[in-house]
């Protein structure tokens, strides 16, 4: 079965502080995503990668980026933490993109994040 | 442009009973996939099933049912004699063959399932 492994569950930061959220998939997948998911608006992509040191920007990409040093993790990374940024953030991969369109994604259990 | 809308946003009903879940899509591509996801309260999102444009054969798993319409442009989800371990976040996504980025996917807004006992 693939794994995909968050960090940590839950995670309490202060307002301007560099937050660190990690990913991990175990099965060599290409492709790996960072969600942010909010009551009413569903999932949100705000960045996704393809490839060791290759990135894209989703629909919400303000105020993060993102590394991707290593084919199996994939990190994002609050710059300066606000207080609009408190969200639950699911990271999900899959295999490349000659065969990605039909194939599912596996998603991590999330990272419940609180930015005070 | 994708996109994916579930029109219902909460959904309660008591155990034993059927329920519908609604998705409707928009798409320019021909050849594209439909999934459906589970969410229950811990958190991960689970893969529930896969349908490409070209197979509108409706499928049956167990009390699962889907119904894929091309002609109205929609994804339906039926549970049948619902549980209440079927309480949860139930999501629909779109994925474009076309798109070189392939893998990546559209997701509707999801519908909150609660199955009260």
């Amino acid at each position: 079965d693939v794994k995909v492994t968050q960090s940590s569950r839950y995670l309490v930061k202060r307002t301007g502080e560099k937050v660190f959220l990690e990913c991990v998939q175990d099965m060599d997948h290409e492709n790996m995503f960072w969600y942010r998911q909010d009551p009413g608006l569903g999932l949100r992509l705000i960045y996704f990668s393809y490839d060791v040191k290759m990135k894209e920007k989703g629909d919400i990409p303000e105020g993060y980026s993102v590394s991707r040093e290593k084919k199996e993790r994939f990190s994002l990374i609050l710059e300066s933490a606000s207080t609009n940024q408190t969200s639950m953030y699911l990271c999900a991969s899959t295999v490349g993109w000659s065969l990605g369109a039909n194939q599912p994604q596996h998603f991590g259990d999330g990272t419940r994040l609180s930015i005070l | 442009a994708q996109k994916v809308t579930q029109a219902q946003t909460e959904i309660s009903v008591v155990e034993k009973e059927d329920v519908t879940l609604d998705c409707v899509y928009e798409t320019r591509d021909t050849t594209y996939y439909l999934f459906w996801y589970k969410q229950p309260p811990s958190g991960e999102l689970v893969f529930l099933i896969r349908r490409n444009s070209f197979d509108e054969q409706n499928e049956i798993s167990g009390r699962y049912s889907w119904n894929f319409q091309k002609s109205t442009s929609s994804f339906n989800f039926t549970i049948t004699a619902s549980q209440v371990v079927d309480s949860a976040v139930y999501f629909c996504a779109l994925s474009e063959a076309s798109n070189t980025n392939a893998g990546k996917s559209t997701f509707g807004d999801g519908t909150t399932l609660t199955v009260k006992p």
